[in-house]
């Protein structure tokens, strides 16, 4: 069972383009992380969420985490083709020794 | 900023033989470094968490004698396949957490990763 859904699995869009992925639980985390990983690279953090309705803005990059702290989201304003990655969701859950629950992944493609 | 690193990026080994992955934390102590798995355009797979000065914690339906883990020390943890065959073959990544910044920002660092082929 995959704790941290995310949606879509894959996105394709033009330079430009708006685009929002989700990272869905039923389960409630003390705080998630967004990263973003390339090709033969390991995962890069872009930001950490805490506190629920928490919204934080990374240049074109927007965060938000759900008032439960049950779901988070990424929105990104006018994709360049440098956005192009995997990106991945992962949360703390209290009392699991400090590993974190990794999202089944979004894989985001811009091209020009 | 805090960095782990992984060596080596990529290795080629015969079907039997053994593999050896080393991750290191280089400007921090880690007491716990994590081992993934991860398949081609999918997600992490979390194997197990390395706990230095102890047996490592094994997540559901990994086989323990197939994936040895040591962490000898508080700045490195050691992965090793043995026996390998070529349904082992993936993209292993190594992650610690930097715990000075506080319990709910504990900014988790990744390796580099380690592409294991076995032929």
């Amino acid at each position: 069972t995959q704790l941290l859904e995310q949606s879509p699995q894959f996105l394709s869009i033009q330079e430009g383009e708006n685009l929002t992925v989700y990272c869905n639980s039923s389960s409630v985390f003390s705080s998630l992380q967004w990263y973003r990983q390339e090709p033969g690279e390991g995962p890069v953090l872009l930001v950490t969420v805490v506190t629920g309705g928490e919204v934080k803005k990374l240049k074109r990059l927007t965060f938000q985490f759900g008032d439960a702290r049950k779901d988070s989201s990424l929105h990104i304003t006018a994709a360049q083709p440098g956005d192009t990655g995997l990106y991945l969701c992962a949360g703390d859950r209290t009392g699991t020794a400090s590993k974190l629950t990794f999202g089944t992944g979004t894989r985001l493609q811009v091209t020009l | 900023g805090a960095v782990v690193s992984q060596h080596p990026s990529r290795v080629i080994c015969k079907s039997g033989t053994s593999v050896k992955i080393e991750c290191r934390s280089l400007d921090f102590q880690a007491t716990t470094m994590f081992w993934y798995r991860q398949f081609p355009k999918k997600s992490l797979m979390l194997m197990a968490t390395s706990n230095e000065g102890s047996k490592a914690t094994y997540e559901q339906g990994v086989e323990k004698d197939k994936f040895l883990i040591n962490h000898a020390s508080l700045t490195l943890s050691t992965l090793t396949v043995t026996s390998a065959h070529p349904e082992d073959s993936s993209f292993y990544i190594c992650s610690a957490r930097d715990w000075n910044r506080g319990a709910l920002l504990a900014e988790a660092f990744f390796g580099q990763g380690t592409r294991l082929t076995v032929v």
